[in-house]
């Protein structure tokens, strides 16, 4: 199985709809981020979380919330969706156990806001 | 603040053949830097990372970087490409003392047969 587990993988969804993407991790990380993929302009990051009382803003955080439900689930919801949201979004984590923060990543959802 | 520039955002190169992906990089304080590769459809993963130490480091499948502090680069090399190795692939650094990781924007590698 794998360890870090994205819901639903292809979503196509209306403008101004509500929509909740899910992310899963078997692999004991404390750790939980997400990020969206546009073409050109690799990953940025819109939320994190460290533990499951914190949570933070990432640099594209507007038209997002998250919610860290335990330490395995991390949700990303886009409470309006609109069209330039459609995106690859990755769920990723990571323990910090080393001197580096190296980041597992899930399969991604692939969103299309029509 | 840290950012990362690929200096190329594709680059064909025919099997068997040599190929080096550019990665440089601005920091203000230490860094460590890595190579993520992306298989198409599929999430990224570690190809390598350097954190200290020798500056020559070696990853998976046959993958190495060269870590050069005075030009703040971390270039991607490979001897001898293989069709499998077409991907999408990021050069990311993060602060020595922080836990965010800046990713550049990918450099698709198309291997032609």
């Amino acid at each position: 199985d794998a360890d870090v587990t994205q819901t639903p993988r292809n979503r196509i969804t209306k403008t101004g709809k509500r929509i909740m993407l899910e992310c899963s991790q078997t692999k004991g990380h404390d750790r939980m981020y997400w990020y969206r993929q546009d073409p050109g302009l690799g990953l940025r990051l819109i939320y994190y979380s460290f533990d499951v009382k914190d949570i933070n803003k990432g640099e594209i955080s507007d038209g997002y919330s998250v919610s860290r439900q335990a330490q395995a689930k991390f949700s990303l919801s886009l409470e309006s969706a609109i069209p330039n949201q459609t995106a690859l979004y990755f769920c990723a984590t990571s323990d910090f156990s080393g001197p580096a923060d190296t980041q597992y990543f899930g399969p991604g959802t692939r969103l299309t806001v029509l | 603040a840290q950012s990362v520039t690929q200096l190329d955002s594709q680059v064909p190169v025919f099997e068997e053949a040599p190929v080096e992906l550019r990665c440089n990089y601005s920091s203000s304080v230490s860094v460590y830097l890595f190579w993520y590769v992306q298989y198409p459809n599929q999430g990224l993963q570690l190809l390598l990372k350097y954190l200290s130490g020798s500056t020559l480091v070696k990853g998976i499948n046959g993958f190495e970087a060269e870590f050069n502090k005075s030009q703040t680069s971390f270039h991607l090399r490979k001897p001898s490409v293989h069709i499998s190795d077409t991907a999408e692939y990021f050069c990311a650094v993060s602060g020595t003392g922080g836990f965010k990781t800046i990713f550049g924007a990918g450099t698709r590698l198309f291997v032609k047969a």
